[in-house]
């Protein structure tokens, strides 16, 4: 069944400590997003890929990286530099082209501890 | 600039009464328009979307949306809501150059 899966669910982060989130998606989707969801908000685009090995900046970029090494993988890390990190980050994902709609992963709540 | 507001953050209608959740958007070429639904601790799924074809849009789960160019519009509607209706809802907008916008969201709350 394809889809797009998010690990962990939960993450716990520690001051000063980078993380990883990761996102897999087996659509055979050239595009992938990374947004972080915030209450009241709306989603916010932290970085998107629109092909492997390449990579653009969204509107909140400061404080994460990622990388596309893979067409199937599109990993997120949150850096130190993040100083508010907590927020529920979503992952999705799209087919190449103009208005195609967007396949979403599960999330990741990240709370800092 | 494009721009999507959603007029509503919360909506609250008695289950099997008509839903209705707005959506007003701004852009400088002809949008594509979306609505997504996202459950608590979830994803956000596709209802429907405009892509210029039909200005009326059939969606899942009996929601349909009307674009209105005249009022700038892509409201969101159900004849009858049930209660797993509850959950919150998104307008997003995507232009020419597949900017992508969302809206703020709009939490659907059905009464018994």
């Amino acid at each position: 069944d394809g889809g797009i899966t998010q690990s962990p669910k939960y993450l716990f982060r520690k001051e000063g400590q980078n993380v990883t989130l990761s996102c897999e998606q087996n659509l055979n989707h050239d595009a992938m997003y990374w947004y972080r969801q915030d209450p009241g908000q709306g989603l916010r685009l932290i970085y998107y890929s629109q092909i492997v090995n390449d990579f653009q900046k969204g509107d909140i970029a400061e404080g994460y990286s990622v990388s596309r090494e893979k067409k199937e993988s599109f990993p997120l890390t949150v850096t130190s530099a993040q100083k508010n990190p907590t927020a529920f980050y979503l992952c999705a994902s799209s087919m190449a082209g103009l208005n195609q709609p967007q396949h979403f992963g599960d999330g990741t709540r990240l709370s800092i501890l | 600039a494009q721009s999507v507001t959603q007029l509503d953050s919360h909506v609250s209608v008695s289950e099997g009464t008509p839903v209705l959740l707005r959506c007003n958007y701004s852009s400088s070429y002809s949008p594509s328009l979306f609505w997504y639904v996202q459950h608590p601790n979830k994803g956000l799924q596709l209802l429907l979307k405009y892509t210029s074809a039909a200005t009326l849009v059939k969606g899942i789960n009996g929601f349909e949306a009307e674009f209105k160019k005249s009022e700038t519009s892509f409201h969101l509607t159900k004849p009858s809501a049930h209660m797993s209706d509850a959950a919150e809802y998104f307008c997003v907008v995507s232009d020419l150059y597949n900017k992508i916008i969302f809206g703020k969201g709009t939490r659907l709350h059905i009464l018994p």
